[in-house]
This record gives structure tokens, sequence and C-alpha cells, in this order.
């Protein structure tokens, strides 16, 4: 089975900061990846995704993640935060194949940016 | 706001009781699933419906159970409920196809005394 490592829980920047939170998963046939993001009081919305092709993503809001296979890890980063990044992010990771495609997640890093 | 909406936002019962939480997938999605989020944790994936079959479960306990009805909505049921059963249930659906982003909903906010 599957499983997603968060290293940080909680990261506090100010704002213009660069960010970048860590994610690890374990698993060992081919997977397709993604970042959550949760604003305060909101659901659970898509990032970005990784399935195949460059490893390096782009998704919304100026966020981008690099995927290195080698060290199955899918790092989120952003060059400068703002306060409203203020959310917790979440790294999952599904299988490649199959019907269920059940997401993995990690714990959860929860960032909050200082205006 | 993505589409999928679910029902009761919030509810509390007691230790034994039993359960049901309901969700209205977006438009056109026929894959539906339930995840089970602790406080402080990530999303667990309870179990996953396509075409009103159960098609993928989680690590979850038979008194977990679903339905998906024809016209894609669904439901969660949780029988003999414990303590630990308190948490947040999503539901998110998406089309089938591989590259179906999932749409969450905000979720049902469940307390177990």
């Amino acid at each position: 089975a599957q499983s997603v490592s968060q290293h940080n829980h909680h990261v506090i920047l100010s704002e213009a900061a660069s960010l970048e939170l860590g994610c690890n998963y374990s698993y060992g046939g081919t997977v397709n990846l993604f970042w959550y993001v949760q604003y305060p009081g909101q659901h659970l919305q898509l990032l970005l995704k990784y399935f195949s092709g460059d490893p390096l993503v782009k998704g919304i809001k100026g966020f981008e993640a690099e995927f290195i296979k080698s060290k199955f890890s899918f790092n989120l980063r952003k060059p400068s935060v703002q306060w409203s990044d203020t959310a917790e992010y979440f790294c999952a990771v599904t299988r490649a194949s199959g019907s269920a495609r059940q997401l993995t997640f990690g714990s959860g890093t929860q960032l909050t940016v200082l205006p | 706001e993505t589409g999928v909406t679910q029902s009761p936002t919030h509810l509390i019962k007691t230790r034994g009781q039993q359960v049901t939480l309901r969700c209205s997938s977006q438009s056109g999605h026929n894959t539906v699933s339930w995840y089970q989020q602790a406080l402080g944790q990530g999303p667990q994936f309870i179990f996953q419906y396509y075409r009103e079959e159960e098609n993928g479960r989680g690590n979850f306990p038979p008194r977990f159970s679903g339905l998906q009805f024809p016209n894609y909505s669904s439901e969660l049921n949780v029988n003999a409920l414990e303590l630990d059963d308190s948490a947040l249930y999503l539901c998110a659906s998406r089309t089938g196809g591989q590259g179906g982003e999932l749409f969450f909903g905000e979720g049902s906010r469940l307390t177990v005394l």
C-alpha cells in the first residue's frame, strides 16, 4: 500500500518569503501525484497534479511542484507567498493504474503567512 | 464552488447510534468516493462507487457502508457509532476517466458523544 509523508506540520512565513513544502511517498509502481489546498472553512481544492511528462508542474496561484522519482518526492514551491496563501496543504498519491484510484493523503502542512 | 454538496453540515450522535450522510455529485460525474478526515489528519479513503457499484474500499470496517443512486448521488452509512468516528466526512466526485479531477464537497462534521 502507498503512504505519504509530509515533513512539516506547521510552517510560518512572512509575506514575500519563498515556500517549499516537503512530500515523500512510498510505492513501488507508477504513481500520480497531487497537491491539494484547504483554505479555512472551505473545501479541498486541487493546486496541481503530476501524471507523466515534465517533472516540473505548474499549478494555480503561482504554485509549482517538482517530481523527483529517485527520491520519491514531490515538493511544493512558491517563490513569494502572500497572506492569502494561509491554508492547509495536503500532498496525495494514487496508483496510476487500477479502477479505484483512491487517493492517499499526507497528514497536511498548516501554512501561516504573516502580513 | 465545486458542485458537490453534502448534508448535513454538522451533526451530533451518541455512541451506538447510526448515521446517514448524503452527497450530491457534480453533474456528469459517475464516480463518487468518501473520505474520513480526523482532526489534524489528512483525509483517509473509505470507499468508492462507480455506476452504483462499490469498486474500491479502504481499511474501514463493514459498519461503514454506502450507496450510489442512478442519479449518481450517494450516501454513507455508519452503524454502531464509536467515539473515534468523530471526524469530517468528505464526499468527492469525478468522471470515470483516468485524468478526472476529484471535486470535493465541504464535508459533514460528525461528533459522537
